[in-house]
């Protein structure tokens, strides 16, 4: 069946890099875009990137100059990278097909 | 980017009643190939979002018909008819007509 899952350090010092990993199974990454959304404790969601099927990726333009977005198709995999990291970015990391959404992985910037 | 308004829920809402949700965005939502292109998501406390409904008003695999979506180019309504425990949690819309999607700011539901 189609999942996803997210990994990554649940702990970033400000001003450092986040890397996030999203493990996907059941379905192919050439196949299918995914998503990356994110979520502050307590408040609403909001769309940070997309890597398409093809390879493609968009960014919303908020976060443009310090996200990227690459994948693996050989393992299964899209990775977030962004990069100074503020105590704002505290937040749920979730990757998602939209009809089908990760457990989402908890990312606390502090020192 | 498109903004994405929901109203607010009387809450508590008592067992059994029907409810409404609204939503409205900025700009119209619907495509020159004849869809909508506005999402419904429930999460559940604790949980990931779960997509309810599709295309304004096509529900997704698994959901429960007691879920509707209806509406015009901007403004649309999620209906829940006859509310139960498991429908419990905050419902946001999304906008997937164009980037960066949108979500609106979420509607909480809470029983009686």
């Amino acid at each position: 069946q189609v999942q996803l899952k997210e990994s990554g350090p649940g702990l970033v010092q400000p001003s450092q890099t986040l890397s996030l990993t999203c493990t996907v199974s059941g379905f192919s990454l050439m196949d299918y875009s995914v998503h990356w959304v994110r979520q502050p404790p307590g408040k609403g969601l909001e769309w940070m990137g997309r890597m398409k099927y093809d390879g493609d990726t968009y960014y919303n333009s908020a976060l443009k100059s310090r996200l990227s977005i690459s994948r693996d198709t050989s393992k299964s995999q899209v990775f977030l990278k962004m990069n100074s990291l503020q105590t704002e970015d505290t937040a749920i990391y979730y990757c998602t097909r939209v009809f089908y959404w990760g457990q989402g992985t908890l990312v606390t910037v502090s020192s | 980017d498109i903004v994405m308004t929901q109203g607010a829920l009387p809450n508590p809402v008592p067992s059994g009643e029907s409810v409404s949700i609204t939503c409205r965005s900025s700009k119209s939502l619907l495509y020159s190939d004849g869809k909508t292109y506005l999402n419904w998501y429930l999460q559940r406390p604790g949980q990931s979002p779960q997509l309810l409904i599709y295309w304004m008003s096509t529900r997704a695999s698994g959901v429960s018909d007691r879920f509707s979506g209806s509406g015009s180019g901007t403004d649309f309504t999620l209906k829940i008819s006859g509310v139960e425990a498991e429908d419990v949690g905050v419902y946001y819309c999304q906008q997937g007509l164009e980037f960066p999607w949108t979500f609106g700011g979420g509607t909480k539901l809470e029983l009686k």
